[in-house]
């Protein structure tokens, strides 16, 4: 089955910094790869999301890149902020409506905490 | 538009004890799924269901059971709670036609 590796599984920054979180994957049929993040006490909560047959996903201060050819995956949040202090958990699956029936295989889960 | 709930959201059991978590989902998704949270091991999914009337095993599967007798509810059974048991239980549900997995609130069980 699917094996997903996450590093580091801390990470500490000062507010305005960059943080890197990165994930490989063992399966190479796996084409999806969610991120959550997880505030303390509640539910994962999806934050971006990347297929397969794109290299490079951005949503404001957040950005994903995959390298299929490596089989790894990296989360990048820039200027960073106290609240995006949580816990980042990434994830692979083979895509919904196959055979697979989007069963997600997480990474361990890496705690940001940004220091004001 | 309540998403995904669970109950009970908290729950103290003794070993032995056997105990039914509800999870409920109103936005008509197909898939349904079961994960447990440990410190430092992510979450691992103990069963999925991909439509009513059928479950299938996951990666954590002993010691649980599931139904999914309507499409909108999966429920998770212990049938005689250890302490390794002990554990946040989140419920989760997707589309088909889309990849995303949208999570309930979770239930923290502890097994003493």
């Amino acid at each position: 089955g699917e094996n997903v590796e996450q590093h580091p599984s801390t990470l500490s920054v000062q507010e305005g910094d960059s943080a890197v979180i990165k994930c490989t994957y063992s399966d190479s049929a796996s084409n999806y790869f969610p991120w959550y993040k997880q505030e303390l006490g509640k539910r994962p909560q999806l934050i971006i999301d990347i297929r397969s047959n794109v290299g490079e996903k951005k949503d404001q201060r957040i950005a994903v890149t995959l390298n299929k050819t490596a089989k790894h995956f990296s989360l990048h949040i820039t200027e960073t902020q106290p609240e995006d202090s949580a816990v980042y958990f990434c994830a692979a699956s083979i895509r919904a409506g196959g055979t697979s029936y989007g069963k997600l295989t997480f990474g361990q889960g890496t705690i940001l905490t940004v220091h004001p | 538009n309540a998403g995904v709930t669970q109950t009970p959201k908290f729950r103290v059991l003794k070993t032995g004890q056997s105990m039914t978590l509800l999870c409920a989902q109103d936005m008509n998704h197909e898939y349904m799924y079961w994960y447990r949270q440990d410190p430092g091991m992510g979450l691992r999914l103990i069963h999925y269901s991909v439509g009513e009337g059928t479950t299938a095993k996951g990666e954590v599967p002993d010691g649980y059971n599931v139904s999914r007798l309507k499409k909108q509810n999966f429920l998770l059974g212990l049938e005689s709670a250890a302490p390794s048991q002990t554990s946040v239980y989140f419920c989760a549900s997707s589309s088909l036609r889309t990849d995303t997995q949208y999570f309930g609130p979770g239930t923290r069980l502890t097994v003493l």
